[in-house]
């Protein structure tokens, strides 16, 4: 079974440059979570989607950082433009209705350097 | 606010000894506390987790143990084997979402 889909799986863009990651969630999870890793904060969850529908964009940083789903096997997240400290790992998840504990199911994640 | 506060950043640990990682939260509202497991490259992975009404629970050589009233929960791994090497995070769920703590970087020395 193919778990959660991410391209790219490394990014190298130079500063000002939009940046624009994309996920395929697993089949028949209802749920995407967009999450930004960085040593020093750690797990951040930036947005999530429920039956496409946006649901808490509260951790979106700033308004350079949006984020579509405009279908059940798409989403975007898109940085426009990018600063160095936009520099992480993003990782997007999903999860179906009645998993046990909630779980999420986690992509490889993509390596984002802003230069 | 951190919600869910994880110590410590990083752990070494012989092999066949005993790792212990910390972590408390603040909301009374959760209603899972989650750990997950991730490796270098990867993405992070459910290990195990406990519902607050059970104060402990054992998979294989993974065991959460929680107490309710201090707001606190730890992961003990027996028997650590180079193999657990990787980055723990623990985390507190609510609803879809889930707040994770900052992560612990885990090794085990062969």
């Amino acid at each position: 079974d193919a778990g959660v889909i991410q391209s790219p799986r490394h990014e190298v863009t130079e500063m000002g440059q939009e940046v624009t990651l994309r996920c395929k969630p697993i089949s028949g999870h209802n749920s995407l979570f967009w999450y930004r890793q960085t040593m020093m904060r750690g797990l951040e969850l930036l947005i999530y989607f429920n039956n496409n529908v946006p649901i808490d964009d509260s951790g979106m940083p700033e308004d350079r950082f949006s984020a579509k789903m405009p279908n059940a096997s798409f989403s975007t997240l898109k940085i426009q433009p990018s600063e160095p400290r936009d520099s992480a790992v993003y990782f997007c998840a999903s999860s179906f209705p009645g998993s046990s504990y909630n779980e999420q199911f986690f992509g490889p994640g993509t390596r984002l350097t802003v230069l | 606010q951190q919600q869910v506060k994880q110590s410590p950043q990083s752990l070494i640990v012989q092999k066949g000894g005993i790792s212990i990682i910390n972590c408390a939260y603040e909301n009374t509202a959760f209603d899972y506390f989650p750990w997950y497991q991730q490796f270098p490259g990867k993405g992070p992975a459910l290990l195990i987790a406990i519902r607050p009404d059970v104060s402990e629970k054992k998979e294989g050589r993974f065991t959460i143990s929680f107490n309710k009233s201090a707001k606190q929960f730890s992961l003990h791994i027996m028997d650590s084997q180079p193999g657990d090497s990787a980055t723990y995070f623990c985390a507190a769920s609510m609803g879809d979402k889930i707040i994770f703590g900052k992560g612990t970087r885990l090794h085990i020395l062969p």
